[in-house]
């Protein structure tokens, strides 16, 4: 299978605790984006790579939240002191061009429950 | 800004019946709309897509069509299967800028 991967598919933690998901893209993918889905919700965005550097990050991200991505291939997110609010499925997607017809390949997800 | 407005769901349609679910969108640009759809215990995946203006985007069956003049990409279907039961999520990029804005997500139960 060679699209996108992640890991693990699931986690559940304890409130306080850090956690970190990993994404392996599509391989000759350059751009690699994270995203949060709550029930009943479309994705949020989170943040995005362009090859290793980060290039933006929204405001919903707080500093508990950080993302790398090394050498450009697969990216972490960690999450520092989980909160009960950050039980979410966060979704991992990455591209090779945007252009106009550009579009982004999801991962399956990585679903986090904060107890 | 920028943003995407969709239908709520669920939708319940018997096999067969035809699907409407609407989406309509607001850009600061000029943006490309895709359809995406997520299949039970699946990641998102694209159906299809429209880059300009009166495009049509077409796949399995489904249809959308980029209407400028309404900022409406809703997505059609004549005639549904069980197997169309999944959640479609309408979304938008605008060019240049490197983010898709997704509308909430409608889900879809077609019944034999």
């Amino acid at each position: 299978d060679t699209g996108v991967s992640q890991n693990p598919r699931h986690k559940i933690t304890k409130r306080g605790q850090n956690v970190t998901f990993r994404c392996d893209p599509i391989s000759e993918h350059n751009r690699l984006y994270w995203y949060r889905q709550t029930l009943g919700q479309g994705p949020e965005f989170l943040t995005y790579f362009q090859n290793e550097a980060q290039l933006e990050k929204s405001r919903l991200l707080s500093d508990r939240f950080s993302a790398e991505r090394p050498k450009g291939s697969f990216s972490t997110l960690e999450i520092q002191r989980t909160e009960q609010g950050d039980s979410a499925m966060y979704l991992c997607a990455s591209s090779l061009v945007l252009g106009l017809a550009g579009e982004l390949f999801f991962g399956e997800g990585s679903r986090l429950t904060v107890l | 800004g920028d943003s995407v407005t969709q239908m709520e769901g669920p939708v319940t349609l018997s096999e067969e019946a035809f699907l409407t679910i609407n989406c309509t969108y607001t850009a600061t640009g000029y943006p490309s709309l895709f359809w995406y759809v997520q299949y039970p215990g699946e990641g998102l995946q694209l159906l299809l897509k429209a880059t300009k203006a009166d495009d049509k985007g077409s796949n399995k069956g489904f249809e959308a069509t980029y209407r400028k003049e309404t900022t409406s990409f809703h997505l059609e279907k004549g005639s549904v299967q069980v197997s169309d039961s999944a959640v479609y999520f309408c979304a938008l990029r605008v060019y240049n800028f490197n983010k898709f804005y997704f509308g909430s997500g409608t889900k879809l139960n077609v019944k034999p």
